[in-house]
């Protein structure tokens, strides 16, 4: 079975701290992609990165950065010195293949970051 | 804005009725994906189309359907609602179903069923 864990289902942090959203993942795929996409308040979800578990590098895009172990199955997401704006659900989620060469995202149960003034 | 549009934005109906959710995707994308998300369920896929052809299926009832038309957009057709079918419903659009292509999603539509 293939599955996304996002432990933390709740983290409230003080605007300019910096903050680590979880992600553990189960796969058998030699091959999938992990994604992270944001759902702020106002509801739509947004996509913020796609990795392909050749790559290991880490990515860095502004603030945010992710951190993708294999060793640890694990695709960390940090935020930097946090906004108020970065308040949202942030979801992981993890590709499988689907009926041949077809993939269907598993998602996470999300994370629920409150960024407090 | 992702370029995947959805409507109604939002929907009152009553137990029992049928509703039908619109979803065009970004221009180019080929295929669509419908999504169910619930305070209780999380986000859940219900069913992929790409160039028309139902191409995967998820946790869809059989009370809702959905096709996709040969111009691309596709429709959620959702029956017999009962009061646990309150959710927000998502449309995304990605390019190939054949690779692990981006999904990109509209804005939802946010079904209430009283």
């Amino acid at each position: 079975a293939q599955k996304v864990t996002q432990a933390q289902t709740e983290i409230s942090v003080v605007e300019k701290e910096d903050v680590t959203l979880d992600c553990v993942y189960e796969t058998r795929d030699t091959t999938y992609y992990l994604f992270w996409y944001k759902q702020p308040p106002s509801g739509e979800l947004v996509f913020l990165i796609r990795r392909n578990s050749f790559d290991e590098q880490n990515e860095i895009s502004g603030r945010y950065s992710w951190n993708f172990q294999k060793s640890t199955s694990s695709f960390n997401f940090t935020i930097t010195a946090s906004q108020v704006v970065d308040s949202a659900v942030y979801f992981c989620a993890l590709s499988e293949f689907y009926a041949g060469n077809n993939r269907k995202l598993i998602w996470g149960l999300g994370t629920s970051l409150a960024v407090n003034p | 804005d992702s370029g995947v549009t959805q409507t109604p934005k939002h929907l009152i109906t009553a137990t029992g009725q049928r509703v039908t959710l619109r979803c065009s995707p970004r221009s180019g994308d080929l295929s669509v994906y419908w999504y169910q998300q619930s305070l209780d369920q999380g986000l859940q896929f219900l069913i992929q189309y790409y160039n028309g052809e139902e191409r995967a299926k998820g946790n869809i009832l059989e009370r809702f359907s959905a096709q996709q038309f040969p111009d691309l957009h596709s429709e959620l057709n959702l029956s017999s609602l009962e009061l646990g079918d309150s959710a927000l419903y998502f449309c995304a659009s990605s390019v190939d179903s054949g690779r692990t292509d981006t999904q990109y999603f509209g804005p939802g539509t946010r079904l209430t069923v009283l």
